[in-house]
């Protein structure tokens, strides 16, 4: 059954600073691998996805990457802001099923 | 883009007592909606697959009896929580597939039973 791992579980950055979120998932099997943000006590909003024959996908500050074979995705915040603190999932896809990341919860310090 | 609403966005009920919540695809049909939950600081666990038009594709240790799923249009999916009890409080996310590459995903509803 496919595992998804996020590194770190917190992170707590200045303002400012560039980072990475790690991902790892244990079957390269996937559709397709989905990051996304969840504030607190709310749903999820869909930041980038990467289909499995793509390298990787960018959308402003956001950069993401995949290595299908490796069975790992980086998700790179360029200049974080406060307005990033949330808490960041990756999710991979079958094509029908999503696994999801245990998340890591991101605090950006002004 | 396509919109997934969920109601209610959160309830309080007493132990005992059954609790409805929709999902709702607003301006595309689904023939397949997922259901979450989310546990505090935790990720978000499949708990069944809604099919339209027949039964609902339960995960491993989730009690189908308990909760029951319901997907009778293209765009309208509902998950009864019968008989809640306290531990059932937890955040329910419903998300609704457009097409084969791409899941949309409800605002959640957050449960809470006394």
């Amino acid at each position: 059954k496919q595992e998804v791992t996020q590194i770190p579980a917190a992170l707590s950055v200045p303002e400012g600073e560039n980072l990475v979120l790690n991902c790892s998932f244990t079957d390269s099997a996937i559709y397709n691998l989905q990051w996304f943000r969840q504030d607190p006590g709310k749903g999820l909003t869909s930041l980038l996805l990467i289909q499995s024959s793509q390298r990787e996908q960018t959308s402003g500050r956001l950069n993401a990457s995949l290595d299908k074979s490796s069975g790992r995705s980086t998700l790179y915040i360029a200049a974080s802001q406060p307005g990033d603190s949330a808490t960041y999932l990756c999710a991979v896809t079958t094509g029908n099923q999503f696994y999801f990341g245990t998340g890591t919860s991101l605090t950006v310090i002004p | 883009g396509a919109v997934v609403s969920q109601h209610p966005s959160w309830v309080i009920c007493k132990s005992g007592t059954s609790v409805k919540i929709e999902c709702r695809s607003l301006d595309f049909q689904a023939t397949t909606m997922f259901w979450y939950r989310q546990f505090p600081k935790q990720s978000l666990m499949l708990m069944a697959t809604s099919n339209e038009g027949s039964k609902a594709t339960y995960e491993q240790g989730v009690e189908k009896d308990k909760f029951l799923i319901n997907h009778a249009s293209l765009t309208l999916s509902t998950l009864t929580v019968t008989s809640a009890h306290p531990e059932d409080s937890s955040f329910y996310i419903c998300s609704a597939r457009k097409s084969q590459e791409t899941q949309y995903f409800g605002p959640g509803t957050r449960l809470l039973v006394l």
